[in-house]
């Protein structure tokens, strides 16, 4: 079990520039999650995805938006990238709704 | 809006010592809390969920509707307890568990 897959590991972009981070669940998870952890904080919600639906949305701005492929991959885009958007990116996929999270490496977006 | 607040940002004890690490929530309907763990270079992971009412590596966890709190306790804590230690609250009544509220985490730093 490889467990939840994210890539890239490490991003370094410009302000005003777009990034897309990629998430494969777990084998058989249907359901995956965004999270924003910032330097010193607890992971924030920003998306949930459950068979390709949104099914639950952070207080997150436009720039950001989310979709889930047939293969239940995920990707989570940002657009007109602010400093404040560095963060750690977590994924997370779970076999149902409401089955306990299961966390990927997560992906570190440091903007400059 | 739900809050989840862990007042101690880091806790050291020696090793055989009691540990509790403390969790408080605001949410007026039923939630559902959870403690992740994230052990150093190892990714978020469940610990333990209070609908189980299990007991996991030794940690229990008991949901305190009065006080609205969650605290973690350990009778005899042990050097690999040491580790980032977060609490989170689901509020969606059982139906979702991808959209987690996390309080700031608890370093815990079990001494020899």
């Amino acid at each position: 079990d490889a467990g939840v897959t994210q890539s890239p590991t490490h991003l370094i972009k410009t302000r005003g520039q777009h990034v897309t981070l990629r998430c494969s669940p777990i084998s058989g998870h249907k359901s995956v999650s965004w999270y924003q952890q910032v330097l010193g904080q607890g992971p924030q919600f920003i998306f949930q995805y459950y068979e390709k639906e949104e099914r639950g949305r952070g207080n997150f701005p436009d720039r950001f938006s989310a979709r889930q492929f047939p293969n239940y991959s995920s990707e989570l885009n940002v657009n007109a990238l602010l400093l404040g958007d560095s963060a750690l990116y977590l994924c997370a996929s779970s076999a149902r709704q409401n089955s306990p999270l299961h966390f990927g490496n997560g992906t570190r977006l440091t903007v400059t | 809006a739900q809050r989840v607040t862990q007042p101690e940002k880091l806790l050291s004890v020696f090793k055989g010592a009691p540990v509790e690490l403390k969790c408080n929530y605001s949410y007026s309907g039923s939630p559902e809390l959870f403690w992740y763990v994230q052990y150093s270079r190892q990714r978020l992971q469940l610990l333990l969920r209070h609908i189980s009412r299990e007991s996991i590596k030794g940690f229990t966890a008991d949901l305190n509707k009065g006080e609205t709190s969650f605290h973690l306790k350990k009778p005899f804590a042990q050097e690999e307890d040491s580790a980032m230690y977060y609490c989170a609250l689901s509020d969606a009544g059982g139906t979702s568990y991808g959209k987690l509220t996390f309080g700031q985490g608890t370093i815990l730093t079990v001494h020899p």
